[in-house]
């Protein structure tokens, strides 16, 4: 099984900062990351699919990167609706295996 | 509007049955794959099982292999998961989501509200 392995697990920071979270696959997975972002008692929902591509409506300070196994989240001007929870998803073969999430907070 | 709505979660006994429903509108759920991923309370998200359109390929995460079953109704508009032997630890929210693939990606684009399934 792929085992996808994301950081920070929690990470604080101030309105309009640039943060990065990464997430680090154990073994190749080409482009097929997901990023989702989940608010308290809400279904999480796609941010980015295919490493880097932005879902419908998301706005632009979010971006996606690759370096061989190790993917990047960074959200560029942090405004107040971006403190959530992320998770990586892999969905390079059938079993879809999610990071164990960071938790933006604020400052 | 486009939306995935769940039903069926409750209370039940260990070693328990329960089967959750999904119900699909604003969309033609033949033409999508669909996935079921839960949350324990607290905890983060652990995807359980695929099924493709037609449901001719599925396939299950070790932690339910033998236990769930996943299903479609395309007439119906309907997912299901069918839960046997429920355990404790099964306590979660589970939630349908709709399967989006290309070439080069493949997401979970569009996510039910949940319903809570509590196993005590």
């Amino acid at each position: 099984d792929i085992q996808m392995t994301q950081s920070p697990s929690s990470l604080s920071a101030s309105v309009g900062d640039r943060v990065s979270i990464t997430c680090r696959a154990s073994q190749n997975i080409n482009f097929f990351l997901n990023w989702y972002q989940q608010k308290p008692g809400k279904a999480p929902h796609l941010l980015i699919y295919g490493t880097s591509s932005l879902h419908s409506g998301v706005p632009s300070r979010f971006s996606g990167s690759r370096s061989g196994t190790d993917f990047t989240l960074t959200i560029s001007g942090l405004q107040r609706e971006d403190f959530a929870t992320y998770y990586c998803q892999q969905s390079y073969n059938n079993t879809y295996s999610f990071g164990q999430g960071t938790k933006l907070e604020i400052k | 509007e486009v939306q995935l709505v769940e039903s069926g979660g409750g209370l039940v006994q260990p070693g328990g049955s329960l089967r959750l429903s999904c119900a699909a509108s604003g969309f033609t759920l033949s033409h999508f794959e669909m996935n079921w991923v839960r949350q324990a309370p607290g905890k983060g998200l652990e995807w359980l099982s695929y099924i493709s359109t037609r449901g001719t390929t599925i396939y299950y995460a070790d932690s339910v292999r033998g236990r769930f079953t996943i299903s479609r109704d395309d007439a119906k508009n309907s997912l299901y998961l069918q839960m046997d032997s429920l355990r404790v630890e099964d306590t979660a929210v589970y939630y349908c989501t709709r399967g989006a693939r290309t070439m080069t990606s493949n997401a979970f684009n569009l996510w039910g509200q949940g319903t809570m399934v509590t196993v005590s």
